[in-house]
């Protein structure tokens, strides 16, 4: 069983739709969360952290963690064609410095 | 801005060919890591390093080595380079306070 699970996709929304991303991690140390996005060809740039349960929003991005389902998910309002990207969860264990990567939802954002 | 940079965009190498990725990181980051990225396959943990000198096995370190000698730059080693290792290479830096891992731009290696 993969440590950190995505939906690989692709997911497709329409321009101005939610776009869910969804994670599951098996590791219940982890303590923290991260969403990462990378376009085509390009190295993944980081958007989001999360540390606690609950909901963080910034901008039109809110990620959500649920540490006792083991569940991280990423929302994008107001999808955009740039959003058009695959969308990396990663999780750090309670004391490793390493992160463990999900294999990634790609999205597609439709014009 | 943190900046991590990798020496090569694209390599082209030998198949038997020792191979040498560089990754310099200008923040005073403690941690760097060299990750591979296949399709379908997800980033992979290669080897990391906490410390100068200091070095850890990552999931798939079988056919590389590291070095790190400085504590801005972080070697990624192909002792005999094979097809099987063409693949996207993507070197990361972190801090201990903060977890987030800062990429590189990524060396595509391909083995011919």
């Amino acid at each position: 069983q993969k440590e950190v699970e995505q939906n690989s996709g692709p997911l497709s929304v329409p321009e101005g739709a939610i776009a869910s991303l969804n994670c599951t991690y098996s590791d219940r140390g982890s303590q923290s969360f991260f969403w990462y996005r990378q376009y085509s060809g390009k190295s993944p740039e980081l958007i989001m952290f999360i540390y606690s349960n609950g909901d963080k929003e910034d901008g039109r991005f809110t990620a959500q963690l649920n540490k006792a389902s083991q569940y991280v998910s990423l929302l994008i309002r107001d999808s955009q064609p740039s959003d058009s990207a695959t969308y990396l969860c990663a999780v750090r264990g309670g004391s490793a410095r390493q992160l463990t990567f999900g294999s990634g939802t790609q999205l597609t954002v439709l014009p | 801005d943190v900046k991590v940079t990798q020496s090569s965009r694209y390599l082209v190498k030998r198949t038997g060919e020792k191979v040498f990725l560089e990754c310099v990181q200008d923040m005073d980051h403690e941690n760097m890591f060299w990750y591979r990225q296949d399709p379908g396959l997800g980033l992979r943990l290669i080897y990391f390093s906490y410390d100068v000198k200091m070095k850890e096995k990552g999931d798939i370190p079988e056919g590389y080595s590291v070095s790190r000698e400085k504590k801005e730059r972080f070697s990624l080693i192909l002792e005999s380079a094979s097809t099987n290792q063409t693949s996207m290479y993507l070197c990361a830096s972190s801090t201990n306070n903060r977890a987030e891992a800062f990429f590189g731009q990524g060396t595509r290696l391909t083995v011919v």
